[in-house]
């Protein structure tokens, strides 16, 4: 079965640099999360989109933006990048928003900032 | 604002032993979801739960939810080496998608 697609898998950036991540999410699947896994934490929710609107927003800093496209396929932009943006960047997808279903996890990009 | 307790953080079994993992939330939540995730690697889902009393079971891994105690237990039968893994509880309320996660239980099973 398809599944969650993130590119590029890993990404190596200085200080101040900027920082596009992809997402493609599983076919049919309306509804992208973002999470940020930092070096043994737990998954911290920063955005998501529903029909290519914003539905949630959480933990996500200024610097940070996001978007959803007409494919559905969404991309976390970063810019000012810190050292502490260092971290796992997942994106998951599921049906509906709040809907009973699973929210599947793609393989994640690791970030990291020099 | 939903919170998410696991205990333990960390657990060291034997295998062929029994143990839990434990999942507290502090409000409401519609639906709770396990998740494993390997050093590394993506988080895995294992189970859903969506009912009070629901219990589901794949392998030697079962879980259970109690929405009166805002309880989750993640209970593992005969442990062996391949389950060793971080393991994740998470809740989800209302309209909002986002997930909250618990810190996390790292499981080392060993010979």
């Amino acid at each position: 079965a398809a599944g969650v697609i993130q590119s590029p898998r890993h990404l190596i950036k200085e200080k101040r640099e900027t920082a596009t991540l992809k997402c493609y999410p599983i076919p049919r699947h309306d509804t992208v999360y973002w999470y940020q896994q930092g070096p043994g934490q737990d998954p911290q929710f920063l955005i998501s989109f529903y029909e290519k609107m914003q539905s949630d927003k959480g933990s996500i800093p200024d610097r940070f933006s996001a978007q959803q496209f007409s494919d559905y396929h969404s991309e976390l932009n970063m810019s000012s990048l810190e050292l502490g943006d260092s971290a796992l960047y997942f994106c998951a997808s599921s049906l509906i928003p709040g809907g009973p279903d699973t929210q599947y996890f793609g393989p994640g990009t690791r970030l990291t900032v020099l | 604002e939903l919170k998410v307790e696991q205990n333990p953080l960390f657990l060291s079994m034997q295998e062929g032993k029994n143990y839990t993992i434990y999942c507290n939330y502090s409000t409401t939540s519609d639906r709770l979801y396990w998740y494993r995730q390997d050093p590394g690697k993506s988080l895995e889902s294992l189970f859903v739960l969506l009912s009070n009393g629901a219990v589901k079971q794949e392998g030697r891994l079962m879980a259970s939810l109690d929405t009166k105690a805002r309880l989750s237990t993640l209970h593992i039968t005969a442990a062996v080496h391949d389950l060793s893994a971080t393991y994740f509880c998470a809740g989800g309320r209302g309209s909002q998608g986002n997930l909250i996660f618990g810190k996390g239980t790292k499981l080392s099973v060993k010979p």
